[in-house]
């Protein structure tokens, strides 16, 4: 398997315009994150999904960011305008989830290689 | 609500020498840890996990970890640095509800000087 593959790998935008982040999870994978990390906040968990559908938007910041996830092998997280303060990198992550307590297994996440993000 | 708590943004060793990169936890539950290492420009690789299993945990690189519950910690030691480990090191937690939420740690960027 390839891993998480994330795309584009470096992006440049203005201010005001929309920009859209793409991920591609590990085949059979039912868990799907999108972390941001930056300097100043470190790594925040912005979203996370559980086949296909989203758990928990609390790390949202704010309404301009949206992500989805329409199959099982493909999310996207929009930013819509996008602001120099979003500045960041952004990690896709994706992770099996195989039963419960001590049979549990593989239960770490495995993450891409990130998105730098500059918003000027 | 987890957290984790990394004593120190930098430690800095010689080639060589022990390496020991500290992590506290808070959970009100049995907690899942991890380490993950971070290279420049790179994503994040795991380097080791505890599971409720062995709470001395070997991972990849010579890395060990030990889970301490009465000291809530899990730090992160290798008996000699390498340059090869000059990276950032992040200590997370998740529980055991099966959502597999992790929450990081803020890093700790190791310098390995010759």
């Amino acid at each position: 398997d390839a891993g998480v593959i994330q795309s584009p790998r470096h992006e440049v935008t203005e201010m005001g315009q929309e920009v859209t982040l793409r991920c591609k999870p590990i085949s059979g994978h039912d868990y799907l994150f999108w972390y941001r990390q930056t300097m100043m906040r470190g790594l925040e968990l912005l979203i996370y999904f559980n086949n296909n559908v989203p758990i928990d938007d609390s790390g949202m910041p704010e309404d301009r960011f949206s992500a989805k996830m329409p199959n099982a092998s493909f999310s996207t997280l929009k930013i819509q305008p996008s602001e120099p303060r979003d500045s960041a990198v952004y990690f896709c992550a994706s992770s099996p989830y195989r039963g419960r307590g001590i049979l549990q297994k593989n239960t770490e996440a495995f993450f891409g290689q990130g998105t730098r993000l500059t918003v000027v | 609500a987890q957290s984790v708590t990394q004593l120190g943004s930098h430690v800095s060793v010689s080639e060589g020498a022990l390496v020991l990169l500290r992590c506290n936890y808070s959970s009100s539950v049995p907690p899942y840890l991890f380490w993950y290492v971070q290279y420049p420009n790179q994503g994040l690789q795991l380097l080791l996990k505890y599971t409720s299993a062995a709470t001395l945990v070997k991972g990849i690189n010579g890395f060990e970890a030990e889970f301490k519950k009465s000291e809530t910690s899990f730090h992160l030691t290798k008996p000699s640095a390498h340059m090869s480990d000059a990276a950032e090191y992040f200590c997370a937690v998740s529980d055991l509800t099966g959502f597999q939420k992790l929450v990081f740690g803020t890093g700790t960027r190791l310098l390995v000087s010759p």
